[in-house]
């Protein structure tokens, strides 16, 4: 089974501020790692995913992660936000191994980020 | 190329209701998902198909919820006797057949239970 932890509800920054949103996760298989975005009344649109390589990951919008298999995360980060950027925001991990449950998407509680002006 | 469509956008209902809510995934993805998301939480699964075949069923789908898609294609969840509890976004989403392609999700349907 797996469980994903986002270490912070809300995180209000200003324009052009570098921000970080925090993601652990627990799994007792190996897992691929995603951040998804959501906008209001939307659904969710993939920001960036880990599947392996590189633990450092370039996704849309200028947003990165990078994942740490020792500390079992998956952090957030954009150097510079925009008003834009308001949305909430998921990390989310699937099993990489077969099986039935390959794929399946198990969430973490979401982080409201609010860019003010 | 659209996207992973979901109808209706809105539902509301009164308690002990059926309701009727309809996924058409991305045409050829064979892997079709439906998630339920409450206020102030992530998505959970529900279930899971692979073309036709009902795969993995969540602890939280109830005797009173129940998903089919016939022939590969579009898939629909039906909730039996609604119950306030059973308010909130339902998600569906879609992949091709390898676990390292992203799932693409619809706009959801958005129920509430009176």
């Amino acid at each position: 089974a797996q469980s994903v932890t986002q270490l912070d509800s809300q995180v209000p920054v200003f324009e052009e501020a570098p921000v970080e949103l925090r993601c652990n996760y627990s799994s007792s298989v190996s897992v691929y790692l995603f951040w998804y975005v959501q906008y209001p009344n939307q659904g969710l649109q993939l920001l960036l995913k880990y599947l392996s390589g590189s633990t450092l990951v370039k996704g849309i919008n200028g947003f990165e992660a990078e994942f740490n298999k020792s500390q079992t995360s998956f952090h957030l980060r954009k150097p510079s936000v925009h008003i834009s950027d308001t949305a909430e925001y998921f990390c989310a991990v699937s099993p990489n191994a077969g099986g039935t449950s390959y794929g399946k998407l198990t969430f973490g509680q979401g982080t409201i980020l609010t860019v003010h002006p | 190329d659209t996207g992973v469509s979901q109808d209706p956008r809105h539902k509301i209902t009164k308690r002990g209701q059926n309701v009727t809510f309809r996924c058409d995934p991305i045409s050829e993805h064979n892997r079709l998902y439906w998630y339920r998301q409450t206020l102030g939480q992530g998505p959970e699964f529900l279930t899971y198909f692979q073309n036709e075949a009902q795969l993995e069923k969540s602890r939280l789908l109830s005797d009173r919820f129940s998903a089919e898609r016939p022939k590969g294609s579009f898939s629909t969840l039906e909730i039996q006797r609604t119950e306030q509890g059973d308010s909130a976004m339902y998600l569906c989403a879609s992949r091709p057949g390898t676990g390292r392609e992203t799932q693409y999700f619809g706009p959801g349907t958005r129920l509430l239970v009176l």
